[in-house]
């Protein structure tokens, strides 16, 4: 009964690859969100989409791409992958996405750019 | 104006001890301060939350104190155990979203 889910945990790749992070909720929330936690532990939110529509977008490089086929799933499409990029990425869901509602946080996938 | 800065960036608390992890903000429209906890290789999880228009929170042992012409809070661990070792993170949120911006982090170890 997992309520955030992320596929996969790990993600280990070369430079210059294309990559996704797979994401879904069964809480039946409406509001989806990408974090990115650096390797100083620092959280930083990267998009957030309601019902399918981008909401947030945190100037984050074109070469991510959230998609969100349906309100349950939020992927994320990492095209020519950069050192930089190597980070634990959190997928987050909300009922709503109103300031006060809980945002419930999946497990991670360790991204490691070779 | 959009950052919140936490202290301590660690914290050794013997059991039983009280834990105490401080933040601050500028931006005075702020009007939401979650703290989250995150295990290690866990997501985070939202452990107590408080508005500005209150200047305690209390939830079993944990409790947010907040003043709001210092534009500062608080997060105190009470009867700390070593099951609360794990990474605080404050946050705070801009007002008209629901975007969390987070402090730094704190590291907190709770020795036996």
């Amino acid at each position: 009964d997992t309520a955030v889910s992320q596929t996969p945990k790990y993600l280990v790749t070369q430079m210059g690859n294309d990559k996704s992070i797979k994401c879904e909720q069964n809480l039946g929330h409406d509001t989806m969100y990408w974090y990115k936690q650096d390797s100083k532990k620092f959280l930083k939110i990267m998009f957030s989409y309601n019902n399918k529509e981008l909401i947030i977008n945190e100037t984050v490089p074109n070469r991510f791409s959230p998609k969100s086929p349906d309100k349950a799933h939020l992927n994320l499409h990492i095209n020519s992958l950069e050192l930089g990029d190597s980070a634990v990425y959190f997928c987050a869901s909300s009922l709503q996405g109103l300031i006060g509602n809980e945002q419930f946080f999946g497990p991670g996938t360790r991204l490691t750019v070779l | 104006q959009q950052q919140v800065k936490q202290s301590p960036q660690s914290l050794i608390v013997q059991k039983g001890g009280i834990s105490i992890i401080n933040c601050a903000y500028e931006n005075t429209a702020f009007d939401y301060f979650p703290w989250y906890q995150q295990f290690p290789g866990k997501g985070p999880a939202l452990l107590i939350a408080i508005r500005p228009d209150v200047s305690e929170k209390k939830e079993g042992r944990f409790t947010i104190s907040f003043n709001k012409s210092a534009k500062q809070f608080s997060l105190h661990i009470m009867d700390s155990q070593p099951g609360d070792s794990a990474t605080y993170f404050c946050a705070a949120t801009p007002p008209g979203t629901d975007k969390l911006i987070f402090g730094t982090g704190t590291r907190l170890q709770v020795f036996p």
